[in-house]
């Protein structure tokens, strides 16, 4: 069964540092979403891409956090500089095209612990 | 905006018993609703989902869940729970169809006792 491939699983960092997360979608999922999930919360969308376009940024940190997806397949989600509160789940997903309302599945996560 | 409440922080449940999690709604127009499941350390696994047509939906391992329109819930139950059934749920809302952002409850742990 295809599966959200991310990277790493875990990162510890100081504050002040950069990191950066890696995810693959499922293959020809043209949609992709990060998604940070704090302890005790439910996931909050940070990015939209629709193959290489942003779609909805809106909620992402844009002074301190970025996102790419240069070929409209992978995606980095990058944190520069991180600090005490960017501890948390950040979740990758993607969807297909499916009518009229595809699944969104989700990838292991990376768990960022800000130091 | 839409929103989702999960009322409940932690349900228990015995081996056996059907079990039920609870979710309310609050979305303009039609709802597109989903439940997900988390495991300790994993990311979030799809259980189903309500888009339009017959009330309850019939999902992954033995879950289904009931939209009710006049009482905007999205109930998850199941008939004889499992202890491998223990993990956090969550239960989303999207405002639109198509490939459109979840917003989720703040997730409900079940227990369920042998």
């Amino acid at each position: 069964e295809a599966e959200v491939a991310q990277s790493p699983r875990y990162k510890i960092t100081e504050k002040s540092q950069a990191v950066a997360f890696w995810c693959d979608p499922i293959s020809g999922h043209a949609t992709l979403y990060w998604y940070r999930q704090i302890l005790g919360q439910g996931p909050e969308l940070l990015v939209q891409f629709q193959d290489e376009s942003v779609v909805d940024d809106s909620q992402l940190p844009k002074d301190r956090f970025s996102a790419e997806r240069l070929k409209g397949v992978d995606s980095t989600l990058k944190i520069q500089p991180a600090e005490l509160g960017d501890s948390a789940m950040y979740l990758c997903a993607s969807s297909s095209r499916d009518f009229p309302t595809p699944a969104q599945f989700f990838g292991p996560g990376t768990r960022l612990t800000v130091l | 905006a839409q929103s989702v409440a999960q009322p409940e922080d932690q349900v228990n449940v015995a081996e056996g018993n059907p079990l039920t999690v609870k979710c309310t709604y609050s979305v303009s127009g039609n709802p597109y609703l989903f439940w997900y499941v988390q495991y300790p350390n994993r990311g979030l696994q799809f259980l189903l989902k309500y888009i339009t047509g017959d009330n309850l939906v019939k999902g992954s391992y033995g879950f289904e869940a009931e939209f009710n329109k006049s009482q905007t819930s999205f109930h998850l139950k199941k008939p004889s729970a499992l202890v491998s059934d223990s993990a956090l749920y969550f239960c989303a809302v999207s405002r639109y169809s198509g490939n459109t952002p979840l917003v989720f409850g703040k997730g409900t742990r079940l227990s369920v006792i042998a």
